[in-house]
């Protein structure tokens, strides 16, 4: 059962321009939403994360948008540049509260290709 | 600082054969978990380990075993490999238990043969 469902799945955008990816999940017990950026044979980089008390959280040109109510999240990069070329994951994991540990679901990554 | 670190960086197995990934974490971090990830999807979670317990469990048949030391650090086992165990797996850091904030480090890819 995937619980974090990503779109789309592949995204090109002219430089300067934005990105959009959005997220969508099911468990409601979620309340953790970070955002991966992953690199061709690297590992995947903690990029921005929010939780559900807040409805947006920006960090550079990066920022989460977030809809409780529809279950759904989604990052936007701003000025998007080559360098921002990679795969993006977003993820959701059950608090700390609950003792739900720090398991990540994930969703099926977002292949973005900034062109010149 | 250093960041999570994993050994080998690439591994060529055998069907059937054994493998153990190891893992140390960010300093000061006591949580390790790990991770699979298969070529075009996202990780999968595997184990994580919390004081030397594993504290959550992924769907992952018993061929996969991990443990914790007391140093931290952790080693990921898988026995009797099969050609669909061919994956980056991937170790992730984290202060403690129940704090969601996850490191990875650049993993360890692995092809069976």
């Amino acid at each position: 059962q995937q619980q974090v469902k990503q779109s789309p799945q592949s995204l090109i955008v002219q430089k300067g321009g934005i990105s959009i990816i959005n997220c969508a999940y099911e468990n409601t017990a979620f309340d953790y939403f970070p955002w991966y950026q992953q690199f061709p044979g690297k590992g995947p980089a903690l990029l921005i994360a929010i939780r559900p008390d807040v409805s947006e959280k920006k960090e550079g040109r990066f920022t989460i948008s977030f809809n409780k109510s529809a279950k759904q999240f989604s990052l936007h990069i701003m000025d998007s540049q080559p360098g921002d070329s990679a795969t993006y994951f977003c993820a959701a994991s059950i608090g700390r509260l609950t003792g739900g540990g720090n398991k990540l679901t994930f969703g099926t990554g977002t292949q973005l290709k900034v062109e010149l | 600082d250093a960041g999570v670190t994993q050994s080998p960086t690439h591994l060529i197995k055998t069907r059937g054969q054994h493998v153990t990934l190891r893992c140390s974490p960010i300093s000061g971090h006591k949580s390790v978990s790990w991770y699979q990830q298969v070529l075009g999807q996202g990780p999968q979670f595997i184990f994580q380990y919390y004081e030397k317990e594993e504290r959550g469990r992924g769907n992952f048949p018993d061929r996969f075993s991990a443990r914790q030391f007391p140093n931290y650090s952790s080693e990921l086992n898988v026995n009797a490999l099969l050609l669909g165990d061919s994956a980056l797996y991937l170790c992730a850091s984290s202060f403690g238990q129940g704090f969601h904030e996850q490191y990875f480090g650049p993993g360890t890819r692995l092809t069976v043969t």
